[in-house]
């Protein structure tokens, strides 16, 4: 059974700094990650996507990679800003694009001005 | 596109009454998907439709709780009869193409059984 996990739980830096969200999934046999955003009392936002055949996605200040055979993504976020504040979630896909996302229970970031 | 539309935002029932969920998906989506999120578990997958059919209901914790999506624009999700243990915040997702494309979600029914 695919599990996700995510580590840290929660995380404080100081606004400006560069930082890294860590993601871990059991199963290698993974159609593609997700990685979410979630405001305090809100539904979740896509960010990236990245294929199961792709080594990372760009958008902005975000960068995500994947390394499939590892079982990690990671989401790097630079030059923090405390509207970057929120809980971010990974997902993975099962292997058959059909079926629904499993997630990791998220790291809450917290940004500091 | 109004986004993925969900109702009532907040709920406070007490116990034993039926609670009721309701989602309007993207115009266009063909999967739906059903989440309970709480802090101890997280986000859980309770049903997921693709064309108005139920594929995985795996997740539906037990015949308390029913789902259905009897058109492309509309599903349910029922809770009858409803315990303090139901207390979550349930999310509707759509997507088109299922849980491999961008999936968006809806804002979140809050609720609380008491």
């Amino acid at each position: 059974k695919q599990e996700v996990t995510q580590i840290p739980a929660a995380l404080s830096v100081p606004e400006g700094e560069n930082l890294v969200l860590n993601c871990s999934f059991t199963d290698s046999a993974i159609y593609n990650l997700q990685w979410f955003r979630q405001d305090p009392g809100k539904g979740l936002t896509s960010l990236l996507l990245i294929q199961s055949s792709q080594r990372e996605q760009t958008s902005g200040r975000l960068n995500a990679s994947l390394d499939k055979s590892s079982g990690r993504s990671t989401l790097y976020i630079a030059a923090s800003q405390p509207g970057d504040s929120a809980t971010y979630l990974c997902a993975v896909s099962p292997n058959q694009a059909g079926t629904a996302l499993i997630f990791g229970k998220g790291t809450t970031l917290s940004v500091s001005s | 596109d109004a986004g993925v539309i969900q109702s009532p935002r907040h709920e406070v029932t007490e116990m034993g009454q039926e609670v009721t969920l309701r989602c309007k998906p993207i115009s266009g989506h063909n999967s739906l998907f059903w989440y309970r999120q709480t802090m101890m578990r997280g986000l859980e997958l309770l049903i997921y439709f693709n064309n108005n059919v139920p594929i995985d209901d795996s997740g539906m914790p037990e015949d308390r709780f029913s789902a259905k999506m009897p058109n492309a624009s509309f599903s349910t999700l029922k809770i009858q009869p409803s315990e303090p243990r139901d207390s979550a915040v349930y999310f509707c997702a759509s997507s088109f193409g299922g849980g491999g494309n961008t999936i968006y979600f809806g804002e979140g029914s809050w609720l609380t059984v008491v």
